[in-house]
């Protein structure tokens, strides 16, 4: 059973340009999410992608945006870098949509943003 | 709003001691899960306990759930270095996968 995968481990970039993270869900599930976790603090929940469809949303402004894949792939897109965006991102995928389920995590990319 | 906040923020133990760990959360949950998260990785999942059970076990690990309350403890036994950690829970409280974290509790287990 292969786990969850992210790329890249690190990133560096500076304010005002755009990054696309990716993720790898564990074999058969079919949702994924993302989590921003600044240091210190627990994660915070951006997004959740199930079947290929945003079903959930959180407090994050547009220029945060994603994409899964038929294979249940993702990715997470940032425009316009602030400094505020420097933080670990999380990405979990589970069987299904519904939080009855645990999350499956990677280990993250750092993004530093200079 | 935070749907979990751990309490306390830090624990420093010897080995082969208990440890315990506190969350308390805001609005009604489904289920609330215990992550473990080892310095600069990703999060590992410990237990997850659903609003109509009141203690689970897993190994060295005791959940307990009080929804009357609106608290969980979360209890390591016989611990080691090893659990040397950072440990969050969250709520569930959505209807889609909505998992709300806390802040943690820092776990230091001296050899």
């Amino acid at each position: 059973e292969t786990g969850v995968t992210q790329s890249p481990t690190h990133l560096i970039k500076t304010r005002g340009q755009q990054v696309t993270l990716r993720c790898s869900s564990q074999s058969g599930h079919n949702t994924v999410s993302w989590y921003q976790q600044a240091l210190g603090q627990g994660p915070q929940f951006i997004f959740q992608y199930y079947r290929e469809e945003e079903n959930g949303r959180g407090n994050f402004p547009p220029r945060f945006s994603g994409l899964q894949f038929p294979n249940y792939s993702s990715e997470l897109n940032v425009n316009a870098l602030e400094l505020d965006d420097s933080a670990l991102y999380l990405c979990a995928s589970s069987a299904d949509g519904t939080g009855s389920q645990p999350q499956h995590f990677g280990d993250g990319t750092r993004l530093s943003i200079l | 709003s935070q749907q979990g906040e751990e309490d306390p923020q830090a624990l420093s133990i010897q080995e082969g001691e208990n440890a315990t760990m506190n969350c308390s959360y805001k609005t009604s949950i489904n289920n609330l899960q215990w992550y473990r998260q080892n310095s600069g990785r990703g999060l590992v999942h410990l237990i997850l306990i659903r609003s109509n059970e009141r203690e689970k076990h897993s190994g060295r690990l005791r959940v307990t759930l009080d929804t009357s309350k609106k608290s969980s403890s979360l209890l390591i036994t016989a611990s080691r270095a090893a659990d040397t950690a950072s440990y969050f829970c969250a709520g569930n409280s959505g209807g889609y996968q909505k998992v709300t974290f806390g802040t943690g509790t820092k776990l230091q287990v001296i050899p």
